[in-house]
């Protein structure tokens, strides 16, 4: 059975660093792509950023660029998404899903993260 | 950037049809793919490449893509298909992936 199990809730204060992961199971992890997925209280999907774990070639998507890291282990299966110093505008879900290629959906996600920030 | 537009909300009545429409410039040229949220929990995709279904997901969920617009009909809605829905496609621009701005099914 294909899973994405993502690390648990957060609470951080401003300024915090924070990395959190995504472990995949039941696929061979690095023939599929994993990407990111923020979800801002009430709001929609938008779409942070992939990571090729094979090779970990990595895009993001401008809105992101510089914001946040994408990362892979592959040894053990886990993606990782990462800030250095958090904001309270990243008080939002976060959800790791899985593509194959190309123009493929993300067939499988994870259960998501609650990122909170909050002095 | 690509923009996907998506009324924000439909009503139907149960055992009646939904259609939630994904406006983008010539998005008949791309290969679209929906998912479902429903409160709390993750996205669920329930169409991919325009038309085609998951293993899982009920006949009921059918998509249509065509010029500027593509379109997710929920046929014999039911209660539980209460949800937000999302268009999704990739883009050649700068900013690859897109999602649609979200359209909340409400079922009377």
């Amino acid at each position: 059975e294909v899973q994405l199990v993502q690390s648990g809730a957060e609470v951080k204060k401003p300024g915090e660093s924070l990395k959190i992961s995504c472990k995949g199971s039941g696929y061979s992890f690095t023939s599929y792509w994993i990407g990111w997925v923020r979800q801002m209280p009430g709001k929609g999907l938008e779409w942070m950023g992939i990571i090729y774990p094979g090779d970990s070639d990595t895009r993001y998507s401008p809105s992101f660029q510089g914001q946040v890291t994408i990362s892979a282990d592959k040894s053990i299966s886990t993606a990782y998404l990462q800030w250095s110093s958090l904001k309270a505008s990243d008080t939002a879900m976060y959800y790791c899903a899985r593509r194959l290629r190309g123009h493929d959906p993300f067939d499988y996600w994870g259960q998501g993260t609650l990122v909170t920030v909050s002095s | 950037s690509y923009v996907l537009t998506q009324p924000p909300s439909v009503s139907v009545a149960p055992g009646q049809t939904a259609r939630i429409t994904c406006g983008g410039n010539n998005i008949g040229s791309k290969s679209v793919h929906w998912y479902q949220q429903k409160p709390g929990q993750a996205p669920v995709l329930v169409v991919y490449d325009d038309s085609d279904r998951p293993s899982g997901i009920p006949e009921r969920f059918s998509g249509s893509n065509s010029g500027n617009t593509a379109t997710l009909t929920i046929s014999r809605v039911e209660a539980g298909d209460e949800a937000d829905y999302y268009c999704q496609v990739w883009d050649s621009s700068s900013d690859p992936l897109v999602f649609g701005t979200g359209t909340k099914v409400t079922v009377l």
